[in-house]
C-alpha cells in the first residue's frame, strides 16, 4: 500500500518553461489537495479536489492549474515556471467520511532558475 | 481574516522531560484541530485530533488540550526522546467545514538534547 505518491522528487526548471506534478494515491480517497511549503511562510493550500472531474482554488492559485481527471490522480501544471514558485510542493488526501485527516505525499522540490 | 500562530522558535528540551507546543487561533470556530509531525525533507504526518467537545486527548506519550474559550491548543511530548525532534505543525479545517483543506501553523521545531 503506497498510500500518496509524488512524481517528480525534484526537477530544475527555467523561467518560462512548464512542466507537470504528478500525485498518485491508491486509498480510494475522494478529497486531494496541493500544498506549497516555504521557509517562514509554512504550508499553504495551491487548489484542491472534492471528487473526480471537480477542482477548486485555494489560498495561492495564481500562476497554477490543476486536473482531477481519474480518482486516483491530481495533476498540477505550471504553464510558464517563475523563479517565485520555488518551493518544496506537496500532495495530500483524504476520505470524505468524519474529520479530515490528510495523508501526505513526499513532497517534490522545485527549483525555477 | 483566519490566523493560527505556533512559536517559530526552536524549542530546546532535555530528554526525558515533557516538550509542550502551543497553538493559537484567531477568527476560528473550528469542530476539531489536528497535530502532524513534519521530519526534514518528509511531508507532513497525522498524529493527533482533537474534537471541540473534547477537552483532552491522548496517545502513548502524546496529550493534546483544547481550549476553544482561550482559542488554544497545547501538545504535549512526555518523557520525551531525542527520536521525538522534528517540527509539529497544527491545523484547523478551513471555512469550507473541511473538504476544502486544512489551514496549518507555520509549526515549532522541537529539538531534544541527549
Amino acid at each position: 500500500n503506497a498510500g500518496v505518491t509524488q512524481t517528480p522528487k525534484f526537477r530544475v526548471l527555467k523561467t518560462g518553461q512548464s512542466m507537470t506534478l504528478l500525485c498518485a494515491q491508491d486509498m480510494n480517497h475522494e478529497y486531494m489537495y496541493w500544498y506549497r511549503q516555504d521557509p517562514g511562510m509554512g504550508l499553504r493550500l495551491i487548489h484542491y479536489s472534492v471528487g473526480e472531474g471537480t477542482t477548486a482554488k485555494g489560498e495561492v492559485p495564481d500562476g497554477y492549474n490543476v486536473s482531477r481527471l481519474k480518482k486516483q490522480n491530481f495533476l498540477l501544471g505550471l504553464e510558464s515556471a517563475a523563479p517565485s514558485q520555488t518551493s518544496v510542493y506537496f500532495c495530500a488526501s483524504a476520505t470524505n467520511s468524519g474529520a479530515n485527516v490528510l495523508t501526505f505525499g513526499a513532497g517534490s522540490r522545485l527549483t525555477v532558475l | 481574516s483566519q490566523k493560527i500562530e505556533q512559536n517559530s522558535e526552536a524549542l530546546n528540551i532535555q530528554e526525558g522531560k515533557t516538550a509542550t507546543l502551543t497553538c493559537n487561533y484567531t477568527n476560528y470556530s473550528p469542530a476539531y484541530l489536528q497535530w502532524y509531525r513534519q521530519d526534514p525533507g518528509r511531508g507532513p504526518v497525522f498524529l493527533l485530533l482533537i474534537r471541540e467537545n473534547e477537552k483532552e486527548k491522548r496517545k502513548e506519550r502524546l496529550k493534546v488540550t483544547f481550549d476553544t474559550t482561550l482559542k488554544q491548543s497545547l501538545f504535549h511530548i512526555t518523557a520525551s526522546q531525542p527520536a521525538d525532534s522534528a517540527t509539529y505543525l497544527c491545523a484547523l479545517e478551513g471555512s469550507g467545514g473541511g473538504a476544502d483543506g486544512l489551514t496549518f501553523g507555520k509549526g515549532t521545531h522541537l529539538i531534544i538534547q541527549p
